[in-house]
């Protein structure tokens, strides 16, 4: 079955308005990655979460780790044309030492 | 310095072929990943090669295999092609492998890929 549920699956936003995508497992992570993927590129690392509620800041963009260490959250704030692409989070679970990734969000943002 | 380099970029192959996809990670990273992305799939996990070991394995027929080379280099083959194999494969590499406790060391850097198309 699934092992990390990502959503919403696509999001359209105003240029201007905010935007988040959550990431959520049924079991504890040890830690978890986000990636952004422009149209046509490849994955590119933005942030790693460890520490339980964990709350991580890049410029309009903010990362949180749940207290459980089960769901985790990027939000953008002001979203602009140069955000458009697709935002995946990746889980090492503790049973199992592989990076998985979630199905991402993928953002379009009306101008 | 140079990034995760795959070869080749993009390849057209036929049903029942074989292919050989070569991946060239950054100078000094000990870990290559490998990944299939499909735009119904997303990212699914293949395998991951440390120090010319395979420490995982996805859930992928054994007509996927890969293998690492003592330069860390990783090469994948894919035999007896079928239309669904049809995406985008991307390698990442990183300094050590995905369950490391070093902070950091099991980030991904991910070269463009390689499109591989099945007729």
């Amino acid at each position: 079955g699934q092992q990390v549920m990502q959503i919403p699956q696509y999001q359209h936003v105003q240029e201007g308005e905010d935007f988040t995508t959550y990431c959520n497992s049924s079991t504890t992570l040890s830690n978890i990655q986000w990636y952004k993927q422009r149209p046509g590129g490849h994955p590119v690392f933005l942030i790693q979460l460890v520490k339980s509620g964990e709350v991580k800041k890049q410029k309009r963009l903010t990362f949180q780790f749940g207290e459980a260490k089960k769901n985790s959250s990027l939000h953008i704030t002001a979203t602009q044309t140069t955000d458009v692409g697709t935002y995946f989070c990746a889980v090492i679970l503790n049973r199992d030492d592989k990076i998985i990734f979630g199905k991402g969000t993928r953002l379009h943002i009306l101008p | 310095k140079a990034g995760v380099t795959q070869t080749p970029r993009y390849l057209i192959k036929t049903r029942g072929q074989q292919v050989t996809l070569s991946c060239s990670p950054i100078s000094g990273h000990r870990s290559v990943s490998w990944y299939q992305q499909t735009p119904g799939q997303g990212l699914q996990f293949l395998f991951e090669y440390f120090s010319e070991t395979q420490r995982n394995k996805g859930n992928f027929p054994g007509r996927f295999s890969g293998r690492q080379f003592s330069n860390s280099r990783s090469e994948m083959n894919v035999s007896t092609l079928e239309l669904g194999d049809s995406a985008l494969y991307l390698c990442a590499s990183s300094l050590s492998f995905s369950g490391t406790r070093r902070t950091g060391a099991n980030v991904l850097t991910f070269g463009a890929g390689s499109r591989l198309t099945v007729l």
